[in-house]
């Protein structure tokens, strides 16, 4: 994933748009990726996740996108609430036994109502 | 969904002390487990793979002596600060991976440490 930095990326949209968060991950090899939600406090829930013979995967109000030539993935959150304020990570992984999820930096989405 | 349980979700102890951290898979058992640590405003940094009934694998960087885990069971991983310093503040979070599952492991709900 992206190195880790000192201070998280901020999205910020209003109510009822439409928010799409970035990721860049690091390993090549990396076969399985997903998207966690990160509230204050706890821990990461996860949301979605892709397998690298996909590009795109669809869930309930989320889809995720997965271009493997540049090693991108991004996360588009439908119809935005404010209950979706929180910190999203993307982690990249091998599946299998060399299943280690490493992490991305991670980005702040606010939603003002 | 997987359920993991993490206990205590916060911490106060003094320094020199040692503090456990308890992670347990509730609905599944789980082969592997792992360990990560968390500094306000950043990403999650893997401490540790453990892996039951065997010696935990340490990410560089990470004092095996300070950091102890012990999986001693396929429901139970335990993660011990030893000797405990200001600078070990931090939140702890585990996850835990199904046994024969492809899939996502899951996370617990992380414990807040504070070294005073």
């Amino acid at each position: 994933g992206e190195s880790v930095g000192l201070h998280l990326p901020t999205l910020s949209v209003q109510e009822g748009d439409n928010s799409i968060i970035n990721c860049a991950y690091s390993n090549s090899a990396s076969d399985y990726f997903i998207w966690y939600k990160q509230e204050s406090g706890k821990g990461p829930q996860f949301i979605i996740d892709i397998r690298s013979n996909m590009d795109k995967r669809q869930g309930q109000r989320v889809t995720v996108l997965l271009n493997k030539t540049v090693k991108h993935l991004s996360l588009q959150i439908a119809a935005t609430q404010p209950g979706d304020s929180a910190v999203y990570f993307c982690a990249e992984t091998l599946s299998g036994g060399s299943y280690i999820p490493t992490f991305g930096r991670g980005t702040s989405l606010i939603v003002h109502p | 969904g997987a359920v993991v349980s993490q206990h205590p979700s916060r911490v106060i102890c003094k320094s020199g002390t040692s503090v456990k951290i308890e992670c347990r898979s509730l609905d599944f058992q789980a082969t592997t487990m792992f360990w990560y640590r968390q500094f306000p405003k950043q990403s999650l940094m893997l401490m540790a793979t453990s892996n039951e009934g065997s010696k935990a694998t340490y990410e560089q960087g990470v004092e095996k002596d300070k950091f102890l885990i012990n999986h001693a069971s396929l429901t139970l991983s335990t993660l011990t600060v030893t000797s405990a310093h200001p600078e070990d503040s931090s939140f702890y979070i585990c996850s835990a991976r199904d046994w024969g599952q492809i899939g996502e492991a899951f996370f617990g709900q992380g414990t807040r440490l504070t070294v005073v």
